[in-house]
C-alpha cells in the first residue's frame, strides 16, 4: 500500500520569500515521486519528478526537491515566490503498478 | 501535438439523469486513465484502460460508473442517474505505455467540472 501526507493544508509567503511545501510518503517499493501544480478551475502541470536517480530534483519556474529516504520525504522549496505560484500544489506517489496516489495537497497563497 | 483533450469542461446535470465526459489521449498514446476531484481534495484513481480493454478499474464506485476506451474514438466515462455526490472535476490523464516503461509520466488534461442539481 502506499500512501502521501501533505503536512500542510495552506501556506502562505510574502513575494520574494522562500517556499517549502511538505510532503511524507509510505510505500512497499522504491518509489516514483512527483509533484504537481493545479492553478484554480485549471488542470495538472508536472512541476518535476524523482525516479531513482539524483535524489535532487530541480523542476520547473525554480522548483526543486530532494528525496529522503531516511524520512521518507520529498519537500518541494522555490528560493522566491512569485504572485504566479499563487496556486494548489500535490504531491504524487507510484509505487507499484500503474496507479498515482495524491496527497491532500497545499494551497499557496503569494502575498504582494 | 496536442495534449490530452477533454469534454465537456463544464457539464450540469440534474439528479436522475446521465453525464458522459470524453477524453482524447495525446497522439500516440494507448493508455489512459481517470482520476475524480471532489471539492477541496486530491486526485483519486477511478479507473486505467488501454484501447478496447479495462486494466484496472478498483477505483470505480460499484454502480452507475462506467468506462470504455473504444478501438476508435475518445473514452468515455459514463455515469448514470446522477446524485449531488457525483459533482467534482474528472480529470484524464494518458501515457504511450504502462507507467513501468515510460519514465513514469502521465499528461493531464484539463479536467471536467460536474455540477449536479
Amino acid at each position: 500500500a502506499q500512501s502521501v501526507t501533505q503536512l500542510d493544508s495552506h501556506v502562505s509567503v510574502s513575494e520574494g520569500t522562500p517556499v517549502l511545501l511538505r510532503c511524507n510518503y509510505s510505500s512497499s517499493y522504491s518509489p516514483s515521486l512527483f509533484w504537481y501544480v493545479q492553478h484554480p478551475n485549471k488542470g495538472l502541470q508536472l512541476l518535476l519528478k524523482y525516479t531513482s536517480a539524483a535524489t535532487l530534483v530541480k523542476g520547473i519556474n525554480g522548483f526543486e526537491a530532494e528525496f529522503k529516504k531516511s524520512e521518507t520525504s520529498f519537500h518541494l522549496t522555490k528560493p522566491s515566490a512569485h504572485m504566479s505560484d499563487a496556486a494548489e500544489y500535490f504531491c504524487v506517489v507510484r509505487a507499484a503498478g500503474n496507479k498515482l496516489t495524491f496527497g491532500g495537497g497545499t494551497r499557496v497563497l503569494v502575498k504582494p | 501535438n496536442a495534449g490530452v483533450m477533454q469534454n465537456p469542461r463544464h457539464l450540469v446535470r440534474r439528479r436522475g439523469q446521465e453525464a458522459r465526459l470524453r477524453c482524447s489521449p495525446m497522439k500516440g498514446h494507448s493508455h489512459v486513465y481517470w482520476y475524480r476531484q471532489l471539492p477541496e481534495e486530491g486526485l483519486k484513481f477511478m479507473v486505467y484502460l488501454q484501447k478496447e480493454n479495462i486494466i484496472d478499474e478498483s477505483g470505480m464506485p460499484k454502480e452507475r460508473f462506467s468506462a470504455e476506451f473504444p478501438k476508435e474514438g475518445p473514452s468515455i466515462l459514463r455515469i448514470q442517474q446522477v446524485v449531488r455526490g457525483d459533482s467534482a472535476a474528472y480529470f484524464c490523464a494518458s501515457s504511450p505505455t504502462g507507467l513501468q516503461r515510460t519514465g513514469n509520466t502521465i499528461y493531464f488534461g484539463e479536467g471536467s467540472w460536474l455540477t449536479v442539481v
